[in-house]
């Protein structure tokens, strides 16, 4: 079964400090991987997806199919980046599950 | 206007009450989905539907029926709602299979508060 583990449940960061969220999975194949980002009082909105390779708002998340993780990591944080994050894995045409949630706090 | 939508926002009503949560969609995507926000459980996928008329069960199904007669709509109904379906609800939708179109647009959530 397709799984989901974000081990921090909040996660509180001074300004302009590294960042880094954890996930990781546990899926027999290639799975397909995401962060969702939950800003408060908006919509869940995707930040970025492993087949791109983009960097978002300074965000990226790297494949690492040998730890099955897909830690994201911002090099330095902002206050505008205090939000809920969550991984999410899917394969095909399968719904997306996801982790239980990290919420980040960016400390001025 | 264009998007995802859903009603009510908000919702509060009595154990053994019925409840429909509607969802719309006006970009005719083929994949919608109902998540329920809870914490320390985050989001986990209650129904989804592939197409009108074809719908599956997710993780936590159970006190839920939904229906897809048309392919814009996606309505969730609580048959009797208990204290433990307390929770924040969204819908979802996806254009289709996984990969450049696998991005889940989610409306704004409806809360529900079940007393």
């Amino acid at each position: 079964a397709q799984r989901v583990t974000q081990p921090e449940k909040l996660l509180s960061v001074f300004k302009g400090a590294p960042v880094e969220l954890k996930c990781n999975y546990s899926y027999s194949g290639s799975p397909e991987l995401f962060w969702y980002v939950q800003y408060s009082r908006q919509r869940l909105q995707l930040l970025l997806r492993h087949i791109s390779r983009e960097s978002i708002k300074g965000f990226t998340a790297d494949l690492n199919k040998g730890e099955t993780s897909f830690h994201l990591k911002k090099p330095f944080a902002q206050e505008e980046d205090s939000a809920m994050y969550y991984c999410a894995l899917s394969k095909g045409n399968t719904p997306l599950v996801f982790g239980k949630g990290t919420r980040l706090s960016v400390i001025a | 206007d264009a998007g995802i939508t859903q009603s009510p926002r908000y919702k509060i009503t009595e154990t053994g009450r019925q409840v429909t949560l509607m969802c719309h969609q006006t970009w005719s995507h083929s994949y919608m989905f109902w998540y329920r926000q809870d914490l320390g459980h985050g989001l986990r996928l209650i129904y989804y539907s592939a197409a009108a008329d074809i719908t599956d069960k997710g993780e936590v199904p159970d006190g839920y029926v939904v229906s897809r007669s048309k392919t814009e709509n996606f309505p969730l109904t609580l048959e009797s709602a208990t204290r433990s379906q307390t929770s924040v609800y969204f819908c979802a939708s996806r254009a289709g299979p996984i990969g450049d179109t696998g991005e889940l647009f989610f409306g704004e959530g409806s809360r529900l508060t079940v007393l």
